[in-house]
């Protein structure tokens, strides 16, 4: 079984500062996915990596095959980046089309 | 384009009661799933399905059963509620495998509370 650990569980960090959150795997993957969910609960798929690294707006995500190891990063974060970051990885379709299994998340707080 | 959209958005159940949970979507993915997200825990895999007529068991299927007789529809049933299944049940689709960008997309959730 796939063990997938996240940390920090919580993060609060000031305005403007830059954010990482980890995520490792117990075994060999296909696709990392990071997800975002909001207060309110609705969750949004922010990326999919196999390899190497992702960029999108503040947000940089990248993985580590070999060290079966993912970072999210957000620079000059903003409070409306606060919400909860999921890690999830799909063992045998890159999609996770039979589903993903998933870390327990990060609540990141940014403060004004 | 609604995109995945789920009914109802709340529901409170008596122990032993049987309901269905609905999930459809509009854009016409193969894959579709369904989690259950409590506290303290991550979202665990309950059922998922890779096209119409093809079921199958995910992580924590005991109490639930699903259906797939069309692409866009995928319900989750409860055979006799449990205060053990009180959580919130989302349901996500994904792109065929065919695509180069496999993005999951994830309906709004039902909470549910069995008493």
């Amino acid at each position: 079984k796939n063990e997938v650990e996240q940390s920090p569980q919580n993060l609060t960090a000031q305005e403007g500062e830059f954010i990482t959150i980890n995520c490792s795997y117990s075994v060999g993957i296909s696709a990392l996915h990071w997800l975002q969910q909001h207060p309110g609960g609705g969750i949004v798929s922010l990326f999919m990596l196999s390899s190497g690294k992702k960029k999108h707006g503040r947000l940089i995500a990248t993985i580590n095959i070999q060290e079966k190891h993912s970072s999210l990063h957000i620079t000059a974060s903003h409070p409306r980046d606060s919400a909860v970051y999921i890690c999830a990885v799909s063992l045998y379709s890159g999609g996770g089309a039979d589903g993903l299994t998933f870390g327990k998340g990060t609540h990141l707080i940014i403060q004004p | 384009n609604a995109g995945v959209t789920q009914t109802p958005k709340f529901q409170v159940l008596k122990t032993g009661q049987s309901m269905t949970l609905q999930c459809a979507q509009d854009m016409n993915h193969e894959y579709m799933s369904w989690y259950r997200q409590d506290p303290g825990m991550g979202l665990r895999l309950i059922h998922y399905s890779v096209g119409a007529g093809i079921t199958d068991q995910g992580e924590v299927p005991n109490g639930y059963n699903v259906s797939r007789s069309t692409t866009e529809d995928f319900p989750l049933r409860l055979l006799s509620a449990a205060p053990s299944q009180t959580s919130v049940y989302f349901c996500a689709t994904v792109i065929s495998s065919g695509s180069s960008y496999n993005e999951q997309f994830f309906g709004p959730g039902t909470r549910l509370t069995v008493l």
